[in-house]
């Protein structure tokens, strides 16, 4: 079965203070990589999809990258209102109907002031 | 542009009465629908995925007699929580998708359910 495992489970950032969000998967057969945002009480927001490795997209302050194993959400110089947990989910050749999304956990997202 | 979105935002209900909950694309064709349930700090968890106009398919453990789903047209797909219970009480999300593998899955807002 696909897997996603995203690290770390949380994060705490000072305001300006850059990193990057991990997610490492397993899948056969890679159809998509997608990052999504989600505040609490709130539905997923799309941020990015990736289909191969070497791809890159930026939108504001992130930046998603893709490697055949990982992927990286780089987060320049954060600010508070990027605080919210990121979720990565794969899409894979393979297996479940319809094209299912397998999720990580989430990475949670703190920007202090 | 691919807005999702959901009615009610929330809902609170008596035990043993059913609840519908819609999803409906606003600004396009969603070939695909797709029903989660989320727990308190923890991921999404598939329930099940639908074509338009086709029997929805169910993962495992998802009794497809309590929650029943309709995708009765491209726009709009329904869950309809049957029988209610307190631990059906949980935050409901779907999401939509035009194209085949690879396209992206929106969101909709998500609907939390409370069951009394």
């Amino acid at each position: 079965e696909d897997q996603v495992t995203q690290s770390p489970e949380a994060l705490r950032l000072q305001e300006g203070e850059s990193s990057s969000l991990n997610c490492s998967y397993t899948v056969s057969g890679l159809r998509g990589l997608f990052w999504y945002r989600q505040d609490p009480g709130k539905g997923p927001e799309f941020l990015f999809t990736l289909y191969s490795a070497g791809e890159e997209k930026e939108k504001e302050r992130l930046k998603a990258t893709l490697t055949k194993k990982e992927s990286f959400l780089h987060i320049t110089a954060p600010k508070p209102e990027d605080s919210a947990t990121y979720l990565c989910a794969v899409q894979g050749k393979g297996g479940s109907t319809l094209g299912r999304l397998y999720f990580g956990r989430g990475t949670q997202l703190t920007v202090w002031p | 542009g691919a807005v999702v979105s959901q009615h009610p935002s929330w809902v609170i209900c008596k035990s043993g009465t059913s609840v519908k909950i819609e999803c409906r694309s606003l600004d396009f064709q969603a070939t695909t629908m797709f029903w989660y349930r989320q727990f308190p700090k923890q991921s999404l968890m598939l329930m099940a995925t639908s074509n338009e106009g086709s029997k929805a398919t169910y993962e495992q453990g998802v009794e497809k007699d309590k929650f029943l789903i309709n995708h009765a047209s491209l726009t709009l797909s329904t869950l309809t929580v049957t029988s209610a219970h307190p631990e059906d009480s949980s935050f409901y999300i779907c999401s939509a998708r035009a194209g085949g593998w690879g396209e992206t899955q929106y969101f909709g807002p998500g609907t939390r359910l409370l069951v009394l």
